[in-house]
């Protein structure tokens, strides 16, 4: 089944104790993206990935992390969390041609609360 | 900036009756609009996209229209159910290409 997989489902930590929330996905997209979901705002993008070694920040980067070493993994590293990182967050991935032109698939959701 | 907004926080209808939903955008004209639905806590699931050459699209019970000269999309479900209880969210992709914008999305409550 062509999925994306975010884990953990939940996650409940402290403040400053850093985390890594891990996206896979298994249709061979180039593109992966995060984005964090928070009432009154909607979804908001944290940071994207074009290819293999390409990463470039959303429109909320501050406090976040990511890397792309291989083409199905995109982690979301949270190196100092801090309260206001309290948030549902979604890992995406989609074809590259042309953003826009196909749909994401998300994967199901990390509610991560820091404390 | 570039904006896509959907006028509607809240939608309810009855069963059986066909909802609408509007998204509006503003600034450059966007060569794709995408349709998601969203329960509650879960990912968004793509439904349609249309083109800004095509008026309209059709998916079962499900129709998407483009108006480029409004700057607007309509979503329709017809014959609604219960089951389409959700929260639907419009997006485009901004200018760089690089990320879809959503809009804050319409609860659509439909009641038996």
């Amino acid at each position: 089944e062509a999925q994306v997989t975010q884990n953990p489902r939940y996650l409940i930590t402290v403040t400053g104790k850093k985390l890594t929330v891990t996206c896979s996905q298994n249709m061979n997209h180039e593109y992966m993206s995060w984005y964090r979901q928070d009432p009154g705002l909607g979804l908001r993008q944290i940071y994207y990935s074009m290819n293999v070694e390409v990463t470039d920040k959303g429109d909320v980067p501050e406090g976040y992390k990511v890397s792309r070493k291989e083409k199905r993994n995109f982690p979301l590293i949270l190196e100092s969390p801090s309260p206001n990182q309290t948030s549902l967050y979604f890992c995406a991935s989609s074809p590259r041609e042309g953003i826009g032109s196909y749909g994401y698939t998300f994967g199901s959701g990390t509610r991560l609360t820091v404390v | 900036s570039q904006k896509i907004e959907q006028n509607s926080e809240a939608l309810n209808i009855q069963e059986g009756k066909t909802a609408t939903l509007t998204c509006n955008y503003t600034n450059y004209s966007p060569a794709y609009l995408q349709w998601y639905r969203q329960d509650p806590g879960r990912g968004p699931v793509f439904l349609l996209l249309i083109r800004e050459n095509e008026k309209e699209k059709r998916k079962e019970r499900l129709k998407v229209t483009f108006d480029t000269t409004l700057k607007q999309s309509l979503f329709h479900i017809t014959a609604s159910q219960p089951a389409d209880s959700a929260t639907y969210l419009c997006a485009r992709s901004n200018q760089a290409g690089t990320a879809l914008i959503f809009g804050k999305g319409t609860t659509l409550s439909v009641s038996s």
